[in-house]
């Protein structure tokens, strides 16, 4: 059953914490993204990742880290300099130039 | 800066009405354009997309959009809607030179009503 999964389905942070959200996909697919979702806002680029080892920053990299050491494979950390982390986390993967963007179910952090 | 606006943030509509939501980007040069959208406690997908060719776009679930060059615009239409529509409506496009990164708009979150 091919897709993008994403876990936990929720996840909470304390105060000055570093947590890591996983995205796993098994479509063979060679880019990777990660979005924030927030309210009234739509979705913004945090990182993206085109090729394995290689990434860059969205529009919204501060505070967040990533890293692609596999093709399958594209977590997310959020550090203790995110100093508003609480939101829906979606990733989504593309093959192709041209090709549609697939999107896991999402993790959404909260702060305790 | 350059975006992607929806201009339309709430939506109620009685089933059956017919519906357009708006979408307006400000990229010069050749866009590729999307809608996606996000039913409650589901995944986001993809509805409809243009890359080229006939600027009237049809999509699942009856839906089409038209990309208008001239108008920046790339508006998603449904004749008739239902209750299961009920969802968030989200525009993105890739600008030139983009990359292949979406950049999306705020958003339409549409309620039907019975």
């Amino acid at each position: 059953d091919g897709g993008i999964t994403q876990s936990p389905k929720y996840l909470f942070r304390k105060e000055g914490q570093n947590v890591t959200l996983s995205c796993e996909q098994n479509l063979n697919h060679d880019a990777m993204y990660w979005y924030r979702q927030d309210p009234g806002q739509g979705l913004r680029l945090i990182y993206y990742s085109q090729i394995v080892n290689d990434f860059q920053k969205g529009d919204i990299a501060e505070g967040y880290s990533v890293s692609r050491e596999k093709k399958e494979s594209f977590p997310l950390t959020v550090t203790s300099a995110q100093k508003n982390p609480t939101a829906f986390y979606l990733c989504a993967s593309r093959t192709g130039s041209q090709e549609t963007q697939y999107f896991g179910p999402g993790t959404r952090l909260l702060v305790l | 800066a350059q975006s992607v606006s929806q201009h339309n943030h709430h939506v109620i509509l009685s089933e059956a009405a017919s519906l357009e939501l708006g979408c307006n980007y400000s990229y010069g040069g050749t866009v590729n354009l999307f809608w996606y959208v996000q039913y409650p406690g589901q995944h986001l997908q993809l509805l409809l997309k243009y890359f080229s060719g006939d600027p009237l776009v049809k999509g699942i679930k009856g839906f089409e959009a038209e990309f208008i060059k001239s108008k920046f615009s790339f508006n998603l239409r449904k004749p008739s809607v239902q209750w299961s529509d009920t969802a968030e409506y989200f525009c993105a496009v890739i600008p030139p030179g983009g990359g292949n990164k979406l950049t999306f708009g705020t958003g339409t979150q549409l309620k039907v009503e019975l």
